[in-house]
C-alpha cells in the first residue's frame, strides 16, 4: 500500500536551516508529482510547494519564494524540503502528498504522509 | 485570507443534506478543477472529491461535488456522526502559479 513518511521535523530557531524528509513506498514515485503541504497549529492548510515527477518544475508559494527549495532523489524515492531563514510563522505540521502521475489521467493530493512538526522559536 | 472562500462552520441534523460552498475567481476555480479534502480531528488531510465532482475508491457516495463559474460545493446528504471534520477546497491558480485552499469549513453533526 501507499506509504508517505515524513522526518526532519523539530525546534528550530528563527533564521536558522531544516531539511525535510518524505519517504516513499508502495508506488511507482517517480512517475508522481509531489507536494508540500502545511498546516499551522489551529489554522487551516496551506500549500507549499510541488515538483513534477522528474523534478523539472517546481512552484511555491509566494510565502516560501525564495527561502524554501523542493526537491527529490527518485532512486531513493524520497521528497525533500530544505528550508531556510526559518521565522516564526513558518511553525506548522508538514505535510507530503502526491501529485499527478506522468501521462496519466490523475488526481493531485491522493495520498497523504502523517506529518511533521515543525516549530520555529528562539 | 485564503484565496478561496469558505464558510468557517456548517452543520447539520443525522439524515441531513448539508452543503458547503467554496467560492474563487477566473484565475482558479473559473479556470481549473476543484478538490475538496476531508480533515478529521487530529489526522492528515483526506481526498474526497477531485476534478469537480470525482471520487476517490472508498468515499461514500452521499457526498458529491459540483462547480459553476468561479464557484463549487460540496454536498454530503444522509448526515453522520462520523462527517463530523473539517473540509477544505482547493484549486490551481493561474495568477500565483500554485495552489490555493479554502480557509476550511468546520461541519458539525448536531
Amino acid at each position: 500500500q501507499v506509504q508517505l513518511v515524513e522526518s526532519g521535523g523539530g525546534v528550530v530557531q528563527p533564521g536558522r536551516s531544516l531539511r525535510l524528509s518524505c519517504a516513499a513506498s508502495g508506488f511507482t514515485f517517480s512517475t508522481y508529482g509531489m507536494h508540500w503541504v502545511r498546516q499551522a497549529p489551529g489554522k487551516g492548510l496551506e500549500w507549499v510547494a510541488v515538483i513534477l515527477y522528474d523534478g523539472s518544475n517546481k512552484y511555491y508559494a509566494d510565502s516560501v519564494k525564495g527561502r524554501f527549495t523542493i526537491s527529490r532523489d527518485n532512486s531513493e524515492n524520497t521528497l525533500y524540503l530544505q528550508m531556510n531563514s526559518l521565522r516564526a510563522e513558518d511553525t506548522a505540521v508538514y505535510y507530503c502528498a502526491t501529485g499527478t502521475i506522468f501521462g496519466v489521467v490523475s488526481p493531485d493530493f491522493e495520498y497523504w504522509g502523517q506529518g511533521t512538526l515543525v516549530t520555529v522559536s528562539s | 485570507q485564503s484565496a478561496l472562500t469558505q464558510p468557517p462552520s456548517a452543520s447539520g441534523t443525522p439524515g441531513q443534506r448539508v452543503t458547503i460552498s467554496c467560492s474563487g475567481s477566473n484565475s482558479n476555480i473559473g479556470s481549473h478543477y476543484v478538490y475538496w479534502h476531508q480533515q478529521l480531528p487530529g489526522t492528515a488531510p483526506k481526498l474526497f472529491i477531485y476534478r469537480n465532482n470525482q471520487r476517490p475508491s472508498g468515499v461514500p457516495d452521499r457526498f458529491s461535488g459540483s462547480k459553476s463559474g468561479t464557484s463549487a460545493s460540496l454536498a454530503i446528504s444522509g448526515l453522520r456522526s462520523e462527517d463530523e471534520a473539517d473540509y477544505y477546497c482547493a484549486a490551481w491558480d493561474d495568477s500565483l502559479s500554485g495552489w490555493v485552499f479554502g480557509g476550511g469549513t468546520k461541519l458539525t453533526v448536531l
